[in-house]
Protein backbone atom coordinates (compact mmCIF):
# COMPACT_ATOMS: atom_id res chain seq x y z
CA UNK A 1 0.00 0.00 0.00
CA UNK A 2 1.80 3.31 -0.81
CA UNK A 3 2.04 5.77 1.98
CA UNK A 4 3.07 8.45 -0.03
CA UNK A 5 1.30 9.46 -3.56
CA UNK A 6 2.11 11.75 -5.77
CA UNK A 7 -0.87 11.80 -8.70
CA UNK A 8 0.83 13.58 -10.93
CA UNK A 9 2.96 11.64 -13.68
CA UNK A 10 3.74 14.96 -15.43
CA UNK A 11 3.86 18.57 -15.32
CA UNK A 12 4.65 21.02 -18.21
CA UNK A 13 5.59 24.31 -17.26
CA UNK A 14 6.90 27.90 -19.08
CA UNK A 15 10.19 29.32 -18.43
CA UNK A 16 10.19 31.74 -15.92
CA UNK A 17 6.21 30.85 -14.33
CA UNK A 18 5.88 28.84 -10.92
CA UNK A 19 5.95 24.89 -10.92
CA UNK A 20 3.90 22.77 -8.27
CA UNK A 21 4.60 19.64 -7.76
CA UNK A 22 2.41 17.73 -4.91
CA UNK A 23 2.35 14.91 -2.83
CA UNK A 24 -0.15 13.28 -0.72
CA UNK A 25 0.49 10.48 2.35
CA UNK A 26 -1.41 8.54 4.46
CA UNK A 27 0.35 7.90 7.67
CA UNK A 28 -0.41 10.80 9.85
CA UNK A 29 3.08 9.49 12.17
CA UNK A 30 4.84 11.13 9.47
CA UNK A 31 7.29 13.55 10.53
CA UNK A 32 10.03 14.42 8.27
CA UNK A 33 9.70 15.28 4.55
CA UNK A 34 11.99 15.38 1.84
CA UNK A 35 11.95 16.45 -1.68
CA UNK A 36 14.22 14.81 -4.61
CA UNK A 37 15.12 15.91 -7.99
CA UNK A 38 16.37 13.43 -10.16
CA UNK A 39 17.99 12.95 -13.92
CA UNK A 40 17.70 9.77 -15.95
CA UNK A 41 20.46 7.27 -15.17
CA UNK A 42 21.70 8.92 -12.03
CA UNK A 43 21.38 9.01 -8.34
CA UNK A 44 18.36 11.46 -6.78
CA UNK A 45 19.62 14.61 -5.40
CA UNK A 46 18.47 16.24 -1.79
CA UNK A 47 16.89 19.72 -2.52
CA UNK A 48 14.79 20.53 0.40
CA UNK A 49 13.37 18.73 3.99
CA UNK A 50 10.84 20.10 6.29
CA UNK A 51 9.75 18.94 9.64
CA UNK A 52 6.40 18.67 11.07
CA UNK A 53 6.48 21.56 13.71
CA UNK A 54 7.20 24.08 10.26
CA UNK A 55 4.53 24.89 7.54
CA UNK A 56 6.92 26.10 4.92
CA UNK A 57 10.73 25.98 4.47
CA UNK A 58 12.22 28.21 1.63
CA UNK A 59 15.90 27.56 0.20
CA UNK A 60 16.36 29.83 -2.86
CA UNK A 61 14.19 29.37 -5.49
CA UNK A 62 12.68 26.33 -3.90
CA UNK A 63 9.71 26.44 -1.48
CA UNK A 64 7.88 23.41 0.44
CA UNK A 65 4.81 23.67 2.08
CA UNK A 66 3.25 21.11 4.26
CA UNK A 67 -0.59 20.80 5.47
CA UNK A 68 -0.44 18.42 8.31
CA UNK A 69 -4.19 18.22 7.93
CA UNK A 70 -4.71 17.39 4.77
CA UNK A 71 -1.78 15.30 5.09
CA UNK A 72 -0.21 17.39 2.09
CA UNK A 73 2.54 18.93 0.99
CA UNK A 74 3.85 20.99 -2.45
CA UNK A 75 7.71 22.15 -3.94
CA UNK A 76 7.38 25.19 -5.44
CA UNK A 77 9.96 26.38 -8.24
CA UNK A 78 10.30 30.40 -8.69
CA UNK A 79 10.76 30.98 -11.16
CA UNK A 80 11.06 27.60 -13.28
CA UNK A 81 14.04 27.21 -15.29
CA UNK A 82 14.90 24.68 -18.39
CA UNK A 83 17.40 22.70 -16.09
CA UNK A 84 15.22 22.30 -13.73
CA UNK A 85 13.32 19.30 -15.86
CA UNK A 86 14.09 16.24 -14.17
CA UNK A 87 11.90 13.50 -12.04
CA UNK A 88 11.03 15.14 -8.56
CA UNK A 89 10.25 12.71 -5.79
CA UNK A 90 8.84 13.43 -2.15
CA UNK A 91 10.00 10.88 0.61
CA UNK A 92 8.25 10.84 4.71
CA UNK A 93 9.74 9.24 7.04
CA UNK A 94 8.96 8.88 11.10
CA UNK A 95 11.70 11.05 12.83
CA UNK A 96 14.44 10.29 10.15
CA UNK A 97 13.88 6.48 10.38
CA UNK A 98 13.17 4.52 7.19
CA UNK A 99 12.05 6.70 4.10
CA UNK A 100 8.74 6.12 2.05
CA UNK A 101 9.25 7.36 -1.38
CA UNK A 102 6.65 8.64 -3.99
CA UNK A 103 6.23 7.53 -7.34
CA UNK A 104 7.81 11.02 -9.24
CA UNK A 105 6.59 13.75 -11.10
CA UNK A 106 8.67 14.37 -14.40
CA UNK A 107 8.73 18.06 -14.68
CA UNK A 108 9.49 19.86 -18.31
CA UNK A 109 10.38 23.43 -18.44
CA UNK A 110 9.29 24.71 -21.71
CA UNK A 111 12.08 27.45 -23.10
CA UNK B 1 36.20 14.73 -1.64
CA UNK B 2 33.25 13.50 0.14
CA UNK B 3 31.01 10.78 -1.43
CA UNK B 4 28.91 8.00 -2.55
CA UNK B 5 30.53 5.74 -5.29
CA UNK B 6 28.84 2.57 -6.32
CA UNK B 7 30.30 0.08 -8.91
CA UNK B 8 29.84 -0.50 -11.42
CA UNK B 9 27.40 1.33 -13.42
CA UNK B 10 26.35 -1.59 -15.30
CA UNK B 11 25.79 -5.09 -14.67
CA UNK B 12 24.91 -7.88 -16.78
CA UNK B 13 24.20 -11.53 -15.33
CA UNK B 14 22.77 -14.98 -16.62
CA UNK B 15 19.83 -16.26 -14.87
CA UNK B 16 20.42 -18.00 -11.97
CA UNK B 17 23.69 -16.09 -10.93
CA UNK B 18 24.53 -14.33 -7.84
CA UNK B 19 26.02 -10.64 -7.89
CA UNK B 20 27.30 -8.17 -5.74
CA UNK B 21 26.70 -4.57 -6.34
CA UNK B 22 29.21 -2.50 -4.58
CA UNK B 23 28.79 0.71 -2.54
CA UNK B 24 31.37 3.07 -0.52
CA UNK B 25 30.89 6.10 1.20
CA UNK B 26 33.45 8.25 2.87
CA UNK B 27 30.97 11.10 4.45
CA UNK B 28 31.34 9.07 7.81
CA UNK B 29 27.92 8.64 7.83
CA UNK B 30 26.44 5.86 10.14
CA UNK B 31 23.17 4.78 8.05
CA UNK B 32 23.14 3.21 5.04
CA UNK B 33 20.74 2.46 2.40
CA UNK B 34 19.95 0.14 -0.60
CA UNK B 35 17.03 0.92 -2.64
CA UNK B 36 15.53 -0.29 -6.26
CA UNK B 37 13.70 1.80 -8.76
CA UNK B 38 11.63 0.26 -11.33
CA UNK B 39 10.03 2.48 -14.48
CA UNK B 40 7.01 4.28 -13.31
CA UNK B 41 7.42 3.39 -9.27
CA UNK B 42 9.39 5.43 -6.82
CA UNK B 43 12.70 3.79 -4.94
CA UNK B 44 11.63 0.64 -2.80
CA UNK B 45 13.86 0.14 0.38
CA UNK B 46 15.39 -3.18 0.56
CA UNK B 47 18.03 -2.98 3.08
CA UNK B 48 19.23 -0.60 6.05
CA UNK B 49 21.68 -0.18 8.18
CA UNK B 50 22.28 2.05 11.26
CA UNK B 51 25.42 0.70 12.49
CA UNK B 52 28.17 -1.90 11.72
CA UNK B 53 27.42 -5.71 12.15
CA UNK B 54 23.73 -4.70 12.14
CA UNK B 55 20.78 -4.46 9.36
CA UNK B 56 17.75 -4.47 9.03
CA UNK B 57 15.06 -5.57 5.88
CA UNK B 58 13.13 -3.11 3.99
CA UNK B 59 9.89 -3.47 1.89
CA UNK B 60 11.41 -5.92 -0.34
CA UNK B 61 14.29 -7.83 0.83
CA UNK B 62 13.27 -11.42 -1.00
CA UNK B 63 16.42 -12.62 -2.93
CA UNK B 64 19.02 -9.88 -1.67
CA UNK B 65 21.21 -10.33 1.11
CA UNK B 66 23.48 -7.51 2.72
CA UNK B 67 26.61 -7.02 4.65
CA UNK B 68 28.18 -4.00 6.72
CA UNK B 69 31.61 -5.46 8.08
CA UNK B 70 32.81 -1.29 7.86
CA UNK B 71 31.42 1.43 8.00
CA UNK B 72 32.24 2.76 5.35
CA UNK B 73 30.80 0.25 2.64
CA UNK B 74 27.41 -1.76 2.45
CA UNK B 75 27.25 -4.32 -0.31
CA UNK B 76 24.23 -5.62 -1.76
CA UNK B 77 23.90 -9.23 -2.90
CA UNK B 78 21.44 -9.78 -5.63
CA UNK B 79 21.18 -13.58 -5.44
CA UNK B 80 19.38 -16.48 -7.60
CA UNK B 81 16.53 -16.14 -5.88
CA UNK B 82 15.45 -13.11 -6.58
CA UNK B 83 12.81 -13.65 -9.02
CA UNK B 84 12.91 -10.09 -11.04
CA UNK B 85 16.36 -8.83 -10.78
CA UNK B 86 16.69 -6.13 -13.86
CA UNK B 87 16.33 -2.89 -12.26
CA UNK B 88 18.40 0.09 -11.20
CA UNK B 89 19.98 -0.42 -7.99
CA UNK B 90 20.76 2.94 -5.47
CA UNK B 91 22.53 3.13 -2.61
CA UNK B 92 22.44 6.07 -0.12
CA UNK B 93 24.16 7.14 2.88
CA UNK B 94 22.91 9.12 6.14
CA UNK B 95 23.37 10.72 9.53
CA UNK B 96 20.47 8.27 11.18
CA UNK B 97 17.36 10.82 11.00
CA UNK B 98 18.20 13.30 8.46
CA UNK B 99 18.39 13.22 4.43
CA UNK B 100 19.62 10.70 2.66
CA UNK B 101 22.85 11.00 -0.09
CA UNK B 102 22.86 8.82 -2.99
CA UNK B 103 25.15 7.15 -5.43
CA UNK B 104 24.75 7.35 -9.00
CA UNK B 105 23.21 3.91 -9.51
CA UNK B 106 23.99 0.60 -10.85
CA UNK B 107 21.75 -0.77 -13.77
CA UNK B 108 21.55 -4.76 -13.46
CA UNK B 109 20.27 -6.63 -16.47
CA UNK B 110 19.60 -10.36 -16.10
CA UNK B 111 20.12 -12.01 -19.39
Amino acid sequence: DQQVKQNSPSLSVQEGRISILNCDYTNSMFDYFLWYKKYPAEGPTFLISISSIKDKNEDGRFTVFLNKSAKHLSLHIVPSQPGDSAVYFCAASVQGNQFYFGTGTSLTVIP
Amino acid sequence: DGGITQSPKYLFRKEGQNVTLSCEQNLNHDAMYWYRQDPGQGLRLIYYSQIVNDFQKGDIAEGYSVSREKKESFPLTVTSAQKNPTAFYLCASSIIGREQFFGPGTRLTVL
